[in-house]
């Protein structure tokens, strides 16, 4: 079973574009949450979507957006990015959010660097 | 109240040694309370998770204690390797997957 697939896996962007990450989650699995890796800050939650709504939402600035696909694939999209955007960026999946025994698998991650 | 307060920062074991990490959380609504260990380049992976009706879960060499009284949950490696050395993150949800992740200990294992 393919576990949560993220590209593209590395990327470098400049000050003031945009960029869309992707994310396909684990087969069968209906809920896909968002989370920037950072030295300084740690983990910290982005979004979550489980059947294309919009659970729950981080503490980010409106510049970051995501969505949810029918097929449960997801996308985040970060405009008028700036230095302290650099990150780790990651998704993972579920098949039962809050179930008992639900289990939350992170995918590899996409490294954006903002120069 | 939504913060999980992680200790400590990095931990130093010979090999065989049992490093212990401490987390700790101030909202009692938390109901689900995960391990995950990372490795440099790599995504954090699922080691062991417990639920607040339970004191104690082992998976291998993987034990959480969870003292429900004291809001507080604690990860144990028995017979540590240096294959475990890695970045160990602990976490904490409310019925969702919204997790809330400590501040993460860096385990280093020498042979």
């Amino acid at each position: 079973k393919a576990g949560v697939t993220q590209t593209p896996r590395y990327l470098i962007k400049t000050r003031g574009q945009q960029v869309t990450l992707s994310c396909s989650p684990i087969s069968g699995h209906r809920s896909v949450s968002w989370y920037q890796q950072t030295p300084g800050q740690g983990l910290q939650f982005l979004f979550e979507y489980f059947s294309e709504t919009q659970r729950n939402k981080g503490n980010f600035p409106g510049r970051f957006s995501g969505r949810q696909f029918s097929n449960s694939r997801s996308e985040m999209n970060v405009s008028t990015l700036e230095l302290g955007d650099s990150a780790l960026y990651l998704c993972a999946s579920s098949l039962n959010p809050g179930g008992t025994g639900n289990t939350i698998y992170f995918g590899e991650g996409s490294w954006l660097t903002v120069v | 109240q939504q913060q999980v307060k992680q200790s400590p920062q990095s931990l130093i074991v010979q090999k065989g040694g049992i490093p212990i990490i401490n987390c700790a959380y101030e909202n009692t609504a938390f109901d689900y309370f995960p391990w995950y260990q990372q490795f440099p380049g790599k995504g954090p992976a699922l080691l062991i998770a417990i639920r607040p009706d339970v004191s104690e879960k082992k998976e291998g060499r993987f034990t959480i204690s969870f003292n429900k009284s004291a809001k507080q949950f604690s990860l144990h490696i028995m017979d540590s390797q240096p294959g475990d050395s890695a970045t160990y993150f602990c976490a904490a949800s409310i019925g969702t997957d919204k997790l809330i992740f400590g501040t993460g200990t860096r385990l280093q294992v020498f042979p």
